[in-house]
């Protein structure tokens, strides 16, 4: 089982859908990350979980909710979402929150029409 | 403003070479340092870190040069191989900082390995 695994790989969706992204990790991680990445931008931190509580929220639009069940599941609801947010989202986990060093997925790559 | 800066987009190297990827960044807070590298359509994989009590990390064909006072730091790769062809972001944090000691990346190099 690969480190860290993210579901679906590839999703298109209209601006009025509703969808969930899934992500897991099999590394016994204490803490999870959602990042997107667009076209020529550095990777930007959505949201940060430690053992199963937001810690951080980097003034993310309310049309993206996390949800964090457990220490290895982490989701990310998106509902009328815009064209813009069109980009790769990448969930990651780390031993401990912050600083260490963190492990990615695959990645989801969203397309919002 | 960036804290993490990588200026040069992209870099070409011949097979079996050298190649060098450059970092600057701004905050001098900052005391641990990864490179992580990303082929298309996957995530970033982690390659290679170093904290700031160490001036090199070795591994392998990898390896990481920090520089304190100047603010920078650099990965060397080799020899450079073909497979070495992807984006390698740079990233800094402050270890122990909790939830304000996350990583920050800069916007990545393109490295292209010729055979």
């Amino acid at each position: 089982e690969t480190g860290v695994t993210q579901t679906p790989r590839h999703l298109v969706m209209g601006m009025t859908n509703k969808k969930s992204l899934k992500c897991e990790q099999h590394l016994g991680h204490n803490a999870m990350y959602w990042y997107k990445q667009s076209a020529k931008k550095p990777l930007e931190l959505m949201f940060v979980y430690s053992l199963e509580e937001r810690v951080e929220n980097n003034s993310v639009p309310s049309r993206f909710s996390p949800e964090c069940p457990n220490s290895s599941h982490l989701f990310l609801h998106l509902h009328t979402l815009q064209p813009e947010d069109s980009a790769l989202y990448l969930c990651a986990s780390s031993q401990v929150v912050g600083g260490d060093t963190q492990y990615f997925g695959p990645g989801t790559r969203l397309t919002v029409l | 403003d960036q804290q993490v800066k990588q200026n040069s987009p992209s870099l070409s190297v011949q097979e079996g070479r050298i190649s060098i990827l450059n970092c600057d960044y701004t905050n001098s807070m900052f005391d641990y340092f990864l490179w992580y590298k990303k082929y298309p359509a996957e995530g970033p994989t982690f390659l290679i870190s170093i904290s700031s009590i160490k001036d090199k990390n070795e591994d392998g064909r990898f390896t990481v040069f920090l520089n304190k006072s100047a603010k920078h730091l650099s990965l060397h790769i080799v020899p450079s191989q073909p497979g070495d062809s992807a984006v390698y972001f740079c990233a800094a944090s402050q270890f122990y900082g909790g939830s304000q000691g996350n990583l920050i990346f800069g916007k990545g190099t393109k490295l292209s390995v010729k055979p």
